[in-house]
């Protein structure tokens, strides 16, 4: 059965600090990687993909993969109130036919 | 870009009674779509997914006759909750993948509260 694991957290840092949010994944035949925002009672949101080994930088926020370890991880530089959400690990196939499994999300505070 | 709308974002249905929610991609066409349920607190689970113009794979645990996919076009795929219960309250969301972008776009879901 394919899994993703997140630590729920919460996981709270001060603003202007780096969160640093962390997810392992059990199929390694995965392909592909991405980093939902959710906001309580919203939809999820993509902020970051990223499917090669190596760290993926966009704005504040950099994405890290390992597939050797079955590690994705992501980075949020000068942590912002606003950022304080539930991130979600999701994994899946390069087959838009096939859905993303998701972790269970980590609950990050931004404390001001 | 690839928008996923979703209607009604809200609903509050009686005990017994069946409710529509509808999933569109506005600016794609979606062969496939993904419906999901999220519990207050709780991560997203896959109910299904759907397939135009064939009939949904349903996960397991997920009741087929209560839940009723029909993907009837390449923009449009709608989710019936039949003899809805309390316990059918929850947060439904459907996903969609536009061929070329990465990642899954998801519409802004619908919120099912049953009295």
């Amino acid at each position: 059965q394919k899994e993703v694991e997140q630590n729920s957290g919460p996981l709270s840092v001060p603003e202007g600090a780096i969160a640093s949010l962390n997810c392992t994944y059990s199929d390694r035949g995965s392909q592909s990687f991405f980093w939902y925002r959710q906001y309580s009672g919203k939809s999820p949101e993509l902020i970051m993909f990223i499917y090669s080994n190596g760290d993926k930088e966009d704005g504040r926020f950099t994405a890290q993969l390992n597939k050797a370890s079955q590690y994705v991880s992501l980075l949020i530089r000068d942590s912002q109130p606003s950022d304080s959400a539930t991130y979600l690990c999701a994994v899946g196939l390069n087959s838009g036919n096939t859905p993303l499994v998701f972790g269970k999300g980590t609950r990050l505070s931004v404390i001001a | 870009g690839a928008v996923v709308s979703q209607h009604p974002s809200r609903v509050i249905c009686k005990s017994g009674t069946s409710v529509k929610i509808e999933c569109r991609s506005l600016d794609f066409q979606a062969t496939t779509m993904f419906w999901y349920r999220q519990f207050p607190k709780q991560s997203l689970m896959l109910m299904a997914t759907s397939n135009e113009g064939s009939k949904a794979t349903y996960e397991q645990g997920v009741e087929k006759d209560k839940f009723l996919i029909n993907h009837a076009s390449l923009t449009l795929s709608t989710l019936t909750v039949t003899s809805a219960h309390p316990e059918d309250s929850s947060f439904y969301i459907c996903s969609a993948r536009r061929q070329g972008f990465d990642g899954y776009t998801f519409g802004s879901g619908t919120r099912l509260t049953v009295v």
